[in-house]
């Protein structure tokens, strides 16, 4: 079956502006967790959503933000970006809580 | 928050078996403990999940004491494509509180 697609693969923002990231988790999925990984902070849980509805949210600030859509498709946004959020963002889904997450190739976001 | 420690780094030689252990004193009786792999610029991959004793699949072993406080990844004969991150997670991904993951161990298999 198809794994966890991330859209676009790469990107290059100018800061100030915002963006728009894309995550279709594997079909039957309903949970879709996101993360951001630089080499300074490692792997940073920013937010999972389960049924459309966000169930936990990590210590990122508001400029974050995230939904899913009733497919289970998620879209992750950030507004006004500072140079600090230049990252690799992944995707991950799973069936339910404490079962196997599958992680997308992520989308490498450079802002400049 | 259940937080895990790891070795930083480890070195090893194709075909020999590689334990890497990971700490977790804080440890909440539901949670499970999940490894993951990881190569530059590519998603997290899943290896291997348990809650306790021993757990065994195709690629790895998981070792479980009985306190639960810490874990042990066997990766038994590797070679030179386990080049990678190893990250221990405790707590498994989804549900109402925040996976953390560490800093991880960067694993070098030598020829």
């Amino acid at each position: 079956k198809a794994g966890v697609t991330q859209t676009p693969r790469y990107l290059i923002k100018t800061r100030g502006q915002q963006v728009t990231l894309s995550c279709s988790p594997i079909s039957g999925h309903r949970s879709v967790s996101w993360y951001q990984q630089t080499p300074g902070q490692g792997l940073q849980f920013l937010f999972e959503y389960f049924s459309e509805t966000q169930r936990n949210k990590g210590n990122f600030p508001g400029r974050f933000s995230g939904r899913q859509f009733s497919n289970s498709r998620s879209e992750m946004n950030v507004s006004t970006l500072e140079l600090g959020d230049s990252a690799l963002y992944l995707c991950a889904s799973s069936f339910s809580k404490n079962t196997e997450a599958f992680f997308g190739q992520g989308t490498r976001l450079t802002v400049v | 928050l259940a937080k895990t420690t790891q070795p930083i780094s480890m070195d090893s030689y194709e075909g020999q078996e590689v334990n890497i252990t990971c700490s977790h004193n804080n440890i909440a009786t539901n949670d499970y403990i999940t490894w993951y792999q990881q190569f530059p610029s590519q998603g997290p991959r899943f290896i291997i999940q348990g809650y306790k004793t021993k757990v065994t699949n195709e690629v790895a072993s998981l070792f479980i004491p009985a306190d639960r406080k810490s874990s042990t990844l066997s990766l038994p004969r590797v070679s030179l494509s386990d080049t990678a991150v190893y990250y221990c997670l405790v707590g498994g991904l989804g549900g109402s509180y925040i996976p953390t993951f560490g800093r991880g161990t960067s694993l070098i298999v030598h020829p």
